[in-house]
C-alpha cells in the first residue's frame, strides 16, 4: 500500500519551455502533497506544500510564479516549471500523505529534469 | 534555523554486520521522526518511524532509538545485506506537517 507514482521519470527540454510533472497517489487519498528538489549528493529541500483544493504554500525563496502547483484532486498534484532554464535542472520529488500529521510521507520515484 | 544533522556521511560495513546510522536533531519541539532509504535515482522509501513518546521501535531487521535528552536518533540495521546499500535520511516533524531532512548517510555494504 501507499504507492505514489510520479511521471515523467526523466525529461530533457530546451531552455524556455515549460515542463509539467505529475504526482499521483495510487491506493490512498492524499490530503497533502509535497514537492521537493534534490541536487546531487544533497538532501531533499522542500519547495512547497499543497492541500487538495487549496493554494500551495511555498517555502521561502521558491518562486510561486516559476513553480506552479495544482492539487485539484485527492490523488493528483502537478508541478509545472515555467520557462525552464539550465539552473532549474534538478531531481524533483513529490510525496503524499493521507490524514493527520505524524503520518509518514510516501514518495514518488522522482523526475530528473535536464534543461539544455 | 533549527535543523537535523548527521554525524557520519559514509558508513562502510561488511555483509552480515550490524549497522548503526546516527542523527542529531536540534528542534526540541519535534514530536515525530522518520527514517528513509534512498537508492540511486529513486525517491526516498519509508523504513520506520517513531513518535516522541517512545524511545525504541523495532521493525523487520531495523530498530530506531530515540534519546530526547541528547536529541539523538539512530537507525540500527541487523545483518546488513548488499541490498541495504543506499543513502539513509532521518527526518523530523515539528508538528506543522512538514518534514525537515537531515543531510544523509551513505551506507556501503561489501559482500
Amino acid at each position: 500500500g501507499a504507492v505514489v507514482s510520479q511521471h515523467p521519470s526523466w525529461v530533457i527540454c530546451k531552455s524556455g519551455t515549460s515542463v509539467k510533472i505529475e504526482c499521483r497517489s495510487l491506493d490512498f487519498q492524499a490530503t497533502t502533497m509535497f514537492w521537493y528538489r534534490q541536487f546531487p549528493k544533497q538532501s531533499l529541500m522542500l519547495m512547497a506544500t499543497s492541500n487538495e483544493g487549496s493554494k500551495a504554500t511555498y517555502e521561502q525563496g521558491v518562486e510561486k510564479d516559476k513553480f506552479l502547483i495544482n492539487h485539484a484532486s485527492l490523488t493528483l498534484s502537478t508541478l509545472t516549471v515555467t520557462s525552464a532554464h539550465p539552473e532549474d535542472s534538478s531531481f524533483y520529488i513529490c510525496s503524499a500523505r493521507s490524514g493527520q500529521i505524524n503520518q509518514p510521507q510516501h514518495f514518488g520515484d522522482g523526475t530528473r529534469l535536464s534543461i539544455l | 534555523g533549527e535543523s537535523v544533522g548527521l554525524h557520519l556521511p559514509t558508513l562502510s560495513v561488511q555483509e552480515g554486520d550490524n549497522s548503526i546510522i546516527n542523527c542529531a536533531y536540534s528542534n526540541s519541539a519535534s514530536d515525530y521522526f522518520i527514517w528513509y532509504k534512498q537508492e540511486s535515482g529513486k525517491g526516498p522509501q519509508f523504513i520506520i518511524d517513531i513518535r516522541s513518546n517512545m524511545d525504541k521501535r523495532q521493525g523487520q531487521r531495523v530498530t530506531v532509538l530515540l534519546n530526547k535528552t541528547v536529541k539523538h536518533l539512530s537507525l540500527q540495521i541487523a545483518a546488513t545485506q548488499p541490498g541495504d546499500s543506499a543513502v539513509y535520511f532521518c527526518a523530523e516533524n515539528t508538528g506543522y506537517s512538514t518534514l525537515t531532512f537531515g543531510k544523509g548517510t551513505m551506507l556501503l555494504v561489501s559482500p
